[in-house]
């Protein structure tokens, strides 16, 4: 299986601040098709998880345009340009090019 | 507006059977991909598996192969979840979630989630 970090595990960030979240992983997660199949989920306490970023750098429609994803290969990252009350919560990358799909530790985002 | 509702869960004893459902409305479900994912308790996600949107593949992550089956009812817009021989490491919230496919992506959407506590 893909061998995937996730970093850091825990982001305390005061508000207005950025906030940039790490996965590496240890094959290229570039398909044959020419996509790259690494998305970005928030779960907010006591909720589903959301999807915020597809194919590395798509923002799903409602994702507020502080949110934003980069990378290629094998590093990945998401940054919030400016941290507010509502990102509280837990973020996770995951891998859709290899078998089985998988999800990062996680990062909780806490406010200072 | 998309919609998933599971259903199903609750208490089970080890060694029992217990099948979930979802039901999925505001989308064509027939042309889509589907996915269960879970969660065990304080800790992440975990993929469980795929079917492809007309039952023609499936695949799951190792820990449940030989256990659990994911199935489809296009007609009744129902995705389905046959967990047996379950062990308390089946505790979970389970979700389902749409395959968005090339185009849009894995886990376009999620369910609420349905609570399955395997324990005697």
């Amino acid at each position: 299986d893909v061998v995937m970090t996730q970093s850091p595990l825990s982001l305390p960030v005061t508000l207005g601040q950025p906030a940039s979240i790490s996965c590496r992983f240890s094959q290229s997660l570039a398909y044959r098709d020419g996509n790259t199949y690494l998305n970005w989920f928030q779960q907010r306490p006591g909720q589903s998880p959301r999807r915020l970023i597809y194919k590395v750098s798509n923002r799903d429609s409602g994702v507020p345009d502080r949110f934003s994803g980069s990378g290629s290969g094998t590093d990945f990252t998401l940054k919030i340009s400016r941290v507010e009350a509502e990102d509280v919560g837990v973020y996770y990358c995951m891998q859709g090019t290899h078998w089985p799909y998988t999800f990062g530790q996680g990062t909780k985002l806490e406010i200072k | 507006q998309v919609q998933l509702v599971e259903s199903g869960g609750g208490v089970v004893q080890p060694g029992r059977s217990l099948r979930l459902s979802c039901a999925a409305s505001g989308f064509n479900f027939s042309n889509y991909g589907m996915h269960w994912v879970r969660q065990a308790p304080g800790k992440g996600l975990e993929w469980v598996a795929i079917i492809w949107h007309d039952g023609s593949d499936k695949y799951y992550v190792d820990s449940v192969k030989g256990r659990f089956t994911i199935s489809r009812d296009n007609s009744k817009n129902t995705l389905y979840l046959q967990m047996n021989s379950l062990t308390a490491d089946d505790t979970a919230v389970y979700y389902c979630a749409r395959e968005g496919g090339a185009a849009g992506g894995s886990f376009d959407y999620w369910g609420q989630g349905i609570l399955v506590t395997v324990s005697s």
